[in-house]
């Protein structure tokens, strides 16, 4: 079952906050946040495991709601390299991931 | 410490001809992962494996599609016949422990584009 992420598409300002979700139907052990750029292999920002878990590093964090199976990834003063594709990949127990259809990210300087 | 390689990096293909999708996973890894992406379109989990066992092919089309990851050598996806709803961009991930369950982060590579004409 495929994590439901949103929303589609965000255009910001440079500066501005962003948040993006992820929601599953099932339940989750462990959720994965990438970035991808255009035309460039997916990069990886944090795991997050079940127990209400929040990470972060730089201006880019992230909670998990095990209870709920949603996840937020949270941008804040964006730059303008923080455009991109935003995955969220969910983790039920078994050994691989399944990724969202994504959110696109575009900001604007 | 070299990334996940792939090669080749685009490949273009005749309807009907095989294509072969090669992927060198990081050092120390032996978790293998093959996605699929089609433009405005997520990553769609297609098979892992291991070192010689292909551990979930749930995500794999069972015809003309198939996978290995060998004892010495890099994990080979092979499509045969190949048809036009095949290109995309196929994504191969290496991690050194499963990822679905623990703290274990995959590491892609940069893809092959796959243009069947």
């Amino acid at each position: 079952q495929q994590p439901v992420q949103s929303p589609q598409a965000v255009i910001l300002r440079e500066g501005e906050d962003a948040v993006i979700n992820c929601s599953s139907s099932k339940a989750l052990y462990s959720v994965h946040w990438y970035r991808q750029k255009h035309g460039e292999a997916p990069v990886f920002l944090m795991i997050l495991l079940k127990g209400g878990e929040q990470k972060g590093h730089d201006k880019i964090s992230a909670s998990f709601n095990e209870k709920k199976q949603q996840s937020s990834l949270y941008l804040t003063a964006s730059q303008l390299s923080y455009s991109g594709t935003y995955f969220c990949g969910t983790g039920g127990g078994d050994d691989k991931i399944i990724f969202g259809k994504g959110t696109r990210l575009h900001i604007l300087p | 410490n070299a990334g996940v390689m792939q090669n080749p990096r685009h490949l273009v293909r005749r309807r009907g001809q095989e294509a072969r999708l090669r992927c060198s996973p990081m050092k120390g890894h032996s978790h293998v992962y093959w996605y699929r992406q089609l433009p405005e379109e997520g990553l769609k989990f297609m098979v892992y494996l291991q070192k010689e066992n292909i551990i979930d092919e749930s995500g794999m089309p069972k015809e003309r599609f198939s996978a290995e990851f060998p004892k010495e050598g890099p994990s080979i996806l092979r499509i045969q016949q190949v048809v036009r709803g095949d290109s995309a961009a196929y994504f191969c991930a290496s991690s050194p422990g499963s990822p679905g369950y623990t703290n274990t982060e995959a590491f892609f590579g940069q893809g092959t584009r796959l243009t069947v004409v």
